[in-house]
């Protein structure tokens, strides 16, 4: 069985400010994992995507996260945070050897404040 | 179509009335997947359709939700005799099969509200 947990279900930076929206999971084999955005009204948007290659993975907008197999770890960020980042993050995973079920964290809002 | 369709994008139904709600998944994905997703909370599970596979429906809340899915294409989730706590967004998504480091493709969801 895998899960995922995102720590803080807000988070709130100044605009300019660097970005970490935290997420760890447990897997019990190696696992794909995935950055969603949820923009207000719409639906998930897929960010990055992590799958066995490169241990950093360099998403869209700027957003880049890095797996750390020893802290079991997919921690979301960006350098310097932009007013149209404010969305909802949620992390995702997927063993990599059984189906295409994702089990979904429960998500962190991103506000970001001029 | 270029991406997942969704359709309505609201809904409003009085409580105890039926609702179907449908998707129309990306053409060649044979995954479909419902999701639900309450005010300020994460996306609960609801059904997995994989190509002509018995769906798994472990995530289905009650007995008043079912889902059937026609020609492994569109889709549609029905609520019978709504409730309030029914109330949320639905999402679906779909995916190729085989290509297991992909996610998903989600649809701009329906927003059900029951009063």
């Amino acid at each position: 069985a895998q899960s995922v947990t995102q720590l803080g279900s807000h988070v709130s930076v100044s605009e300019g400010a660097l970005v970490l929206l935290r997420c760890n999971y447990s897997s019990s084999v190696p696992p794909y994992l995935f950055w969603y955005v949820q923009y207000p009204n719409q639906g998930l948007q897929l960010l990055l995507k992590y799958t066995s290659a490169a241990t950093l993975v360099k998403g869209i907008n700027g957003f880049e996260a890095e797996f750390k197999k020893s802290e079991t770890s997919f921690h979301l960020t960006k350098p310097s945070a932009h007013m149209s980042d404010a969305a909802e993050y949620f992390c995702a995973v997927r063993p990599n050897n059984a189906g295409n079920m994702l089990t979904f964290g429960g998500g962190t809002r991103l506000m970001v404040k001029p | 179509g270029a991406g997942v369709s969704q359709s309505p994008s609201n809904k409003v139904t009085e409580k105890g009335k039926d609702v179907e709600l449908r998707c129309d998944p990306i053409s060649g994905h044979t995954a479909l997947y419902w999701y639900r997703q309450s005010l300020g909370q994460g996306l609960e599970f609801l059904i997995y359709f994989q190509g002509n596979s018995a769906p798994d429906k472990s995530g289905l809340p009650s007995d008043r939700f079912s889902a059937e899915r026609t020609g492994g294409s569109v889709s549609t989730l029905t609520i019978q005799r709504t409730q309030q706590e029914d109330s949320a967004v639905y999402l679906c998504a779909s995916s190729f099969k085989g290509t297991g480091n992909y996610g998903y493709t989600f649809g701009s969801g329906t927003r059900l509200t029951v009063v």
